[in-house]
């Protein structure tokens, strides 16, 4: 089936430095969702976005809904130790709930 | 409040053998989906179901998956026979409704078809 491509696939950084990471489509979607994925643990929601240029925070995490409807951002300020894991993007659209989730940008982060 | 739950966590099974796993999803919540989840890659969507009826199998391979719900409670997907392209983790995850975006996964079911 179809996936989103993201992108970084993964990524090695330092605690306390910041991380971008995106996501990007083919397909318009009317709302994005940000998920993370721990090691023997199903996806956990972290941040929803539901209109195009819409810019929204939870905690040190920002995601933003692009202007094209056909991607989105995740920024992580300070990263910790914690932050380790797998973030899927996935889109929505139409009725029914039904979400194309992206490859993955997996996250190690560095002591 | 308990998450959805799923069992078993882990099988290995022999190819060409069935295999069934179970999910309960949060209480009151009447959605309930099926994902598969490849090596690497995140979850595709197999099978929903609003109550008891599946109302988006399309992406299910019926000539070899199954699934069930009857109560509109508890649900189990099946695989008869499994191959060894199975080999995958089986995610369940259930929300309020289909027009809620909040849907929370149970921890998954790890595959592995020798």
């Amino acid at each position: 089936g179809q996936q989103l491509n993201q992108s970084p696939q993964s990524m090695f950084i330092q605690e306390g430095e910041d991380v971008s990471m995106n996501c990007t489509s083919s397909s318009i979607f009317n709302t994005w969702l940000w998920y993370k994925q721990d090691p023997g643990e199903g996806p956990v929601l972290l941040i929803a976005l539901y209109k195009a240029g819409e810019l929204t925070s939870n905690g040190r995490l920002t995601a933003q809904f692009g202007i094209t409807r056909k991607d989105s951002f995740l920024n992580i300020s300070a990263s910790i130790p914690s932050d380790v894991g797998i973030y899927f993007c996935a889109g929505r659209s139409g009725g029914g709930n039904k979400l194309t989730f992206g490859t993955g940008t997996q996250l190690k982060v560095e002591l | 409040e308990a998450g959805v739950v799923q069992s078993p966590r882990y099988k290995i099974i022999e190819k060409k053998q069935p295999v069934a796993f179970w999910c309960n999803p949060i209480s009151g919540h009447n959605t309930l989906y099926w994902y598969l989840q490849n090596l690497g890659q995140g979850p595709e969507l197999l099978i929903r179901y609003e109550n008891e009826e599946a109302v988006d199998d399309s992406q299910l391979p019926k000539d070899r998956f199954s699934a069930e719900r009857l109560k509109g409670v508890d649900s189990t997907l099946k695989i008869q026979p499994a191959e060894l392209g199975d080999s995958a983790v089986y995610l369940c995850a259930s929300s309020l409704s289909s027009f809620t975006d909040t849907q929370y996964f149970g921890p998954g079911t790890r595959l592995t078809v020798l």
